[in-house]
């Protein structure tokens, strides 16, 4: 089946800075991306819709200053949380959607654990 | 979307049949049922998705009902490995993909 890579597994960071995450789908061209969040035991939450090319649609209660998102090419969506505290700590997931596929059209990433100090 | 309603925990014996609820009363003729489940600290995985006719497939059979108004998901042989959240989502799929996920059912395969 269709593969999303994401990357880091996991990164730990210092309160106001920066941490980029990259969603990369490796065997076919997403136009569409989208981004969750999940925090301990809890469900996922959809944080962002990532169009290819233009810019992307924010859920409700969302920061879109704060959680930057860039899908520059047909197979790559980043995903930047800018001036992160220790609120924002949390498991992030990227899913990208395969129109060609058979089955299956949504694919996830195996998810990003970001702690901030 | 249609909103979904599972029980929040289930427990099942390993090599035995497990056999997801999922209620979703207000579902519209559009929309599709999905099933996903997530392992903990991984991202979701697909199951089986279906609109109106039972479907199977190598991981498991999803059943809904004439009306539609209710979908069973079955795991025919459990294993230790298949504990985890399972979730029923509703979505008509087409241009609006976006998946909302609810709480789903926590099912724990026990030895």
């Amino acid at each position: 089946g269709a593969v999303v890579s994401q990357h880091p597994s996991w990164v730990i960071c210092k309160s106001g800075t920066s941490v980029k995450i990259e969603c990369r789908s490796l065997d076919f061209q997403a136009t569409t991306m989208f981004w969750y969040r999940q925090f301990p035991k809890q469900s996922l939450m959809l944080m962002a819709t990532s169009n290819e090319g233009s810019k992307a649609t924010y859920e409700q209660g969302v920061e879109k200053d704060k959680f930057l998102i860039n899908h520059a090419s047909l197979t790559l969506s980043t995903l930047t949380v800018t001036s992160a505290h220790p609120e924002d700590s949390s498991f992030y997931i990227c899913s990208a959607l395969n129109w060609g596929a058979n089955n299956e059209k949504l694919f996830f990433g195996s998810g990003t654990q970001l702690s901030v100090l | 979307d249609a909103k979904t309603t599972q029980p929040t925990s289930m427990d099942c014996a390993e090599g035995r049949a497990a056999n997801l609820p999922c209620n979703h009363s207000t579902i519209s003729g559009n929309e599709y049922v999905y099933w996903y489940r997530q392992i903990h600290s991984q991202g979701p995985q697909y199951i089986i998705h279906g609109l109106k006719n039972n479907e199977t497939n190598e991981m498991a059979s999803l059943i809904i009902t004439e009306d539609r108004k209710s979908s069973t998901l079955i795991l025919p042989h459990a294993t230790l490995r298949d504990t985890a959240v399972y979730y029923c989502i509703v979505n008509s799929g087409g241009s609006n993909y976006k998946l909302t996920f609810g709480k789903g059912t926590l099912l724990t395969v026990n030895p």
